[in-house]
């Protein structure tokens, strides 16, 4: 199945605002309400950031936020700090495989 | 509160059979559906398949129909993922992972190595 776009790489300052598109078709990200993101440190599992583009789980600050237009996605991540650093990704409920569902394919986060 | 623990980290020889298990505990184990995620090293997340404890209805992605096997045990509450004949390129982290509207729970991975 093909995954959804995602910028290998963003970054920037602590305090700053940074956001991560995914970019999927009619049939995922532009058709349904269902995409969700993930947190991934290093040699640990993903967590559950964002689910249905807007809603934070809870416990999740609220420094995370998600939206979508269209057929894409976005994840912003506001007053930016260094134990933001890690890999995210966006999935999305999909009619473009018998899964259901797709990854991004993960964007690097860097706090300068 | 809602747990996936899965078994420990595998090392095989190429050609080798092997099952790993992530068992769910915490929440009604046959009313949600239960996925498998590979990730190799240094890569992103992949969908493997999917499984339905209450009726066993399973599906798999194109790129791991015919290569794995997933399976579950409601009577335990446990879901499998299994290889009749292991390759290199099997080795990866795999988790298991629960799935509503989005993937709420996962397990802490299995790391799987196929090493001669």
């Amino acid at each position: 199945q093909s995954a959804l776009t995602q910028p290998a790489s963003v970054s920037g300052s602590p305090g700053q605002s940074i956001t991560i598109s995914c970019t999927g078709t009619s049939s995922d990200v532009g058709g349904y309400n269902y995409v969700s993101w993930y947190q991934q440190y290093p040699g640990e599992a993903p967590k559950l950031m964002i689910y249905e583009v807007s809603n934070r789980p809870s416990g999740v600050s609220n420094r995370f936020s998600g939206s979508k237009s269209g057929n894409t996605a976005s994840l912003t991540i506001s007053g930016l700090q260094a134990e933001d650093e890690a890999d995210f990704y966006c999935s999305s409920y999909t009619t473009n495989n018998t899964l259901g569902m797709v990854f991004g394919g993960g964007t690097k986060l860097t706090v300068l | 509160e809602v747990q996936l623990v899965q078994s420990g980290a595998e090392v095989k020889k190429p050609g080798e059979s092997l099952k790993i298990s992530c068992k769910g505990s915490g929440y009604s184990f046959t009313s949600y559906w239960i996925g498998w995620v590979r990730q190799m090293p240094g890569k992103g997340l992949e969908w493997m398949g999917i499984i339905y404890p209450g009726d066993s209805d399973t599906r798999y992605s194109p790129s791991f129909q015919g290569q794995v096997t997933i399976s579950a045990d409601k009577s335990i509450s446990t879901a499998y993922l299994q290889w009749s004949s292991l390759k290199a390129s099997d080795t990866a982290m795999y988790y298991c992972a629960r799935r509503s509207v989005a993937v709420d729970y996962w397990g802490q991975g299995t790391l799987v190595t196929v090493s001669s």
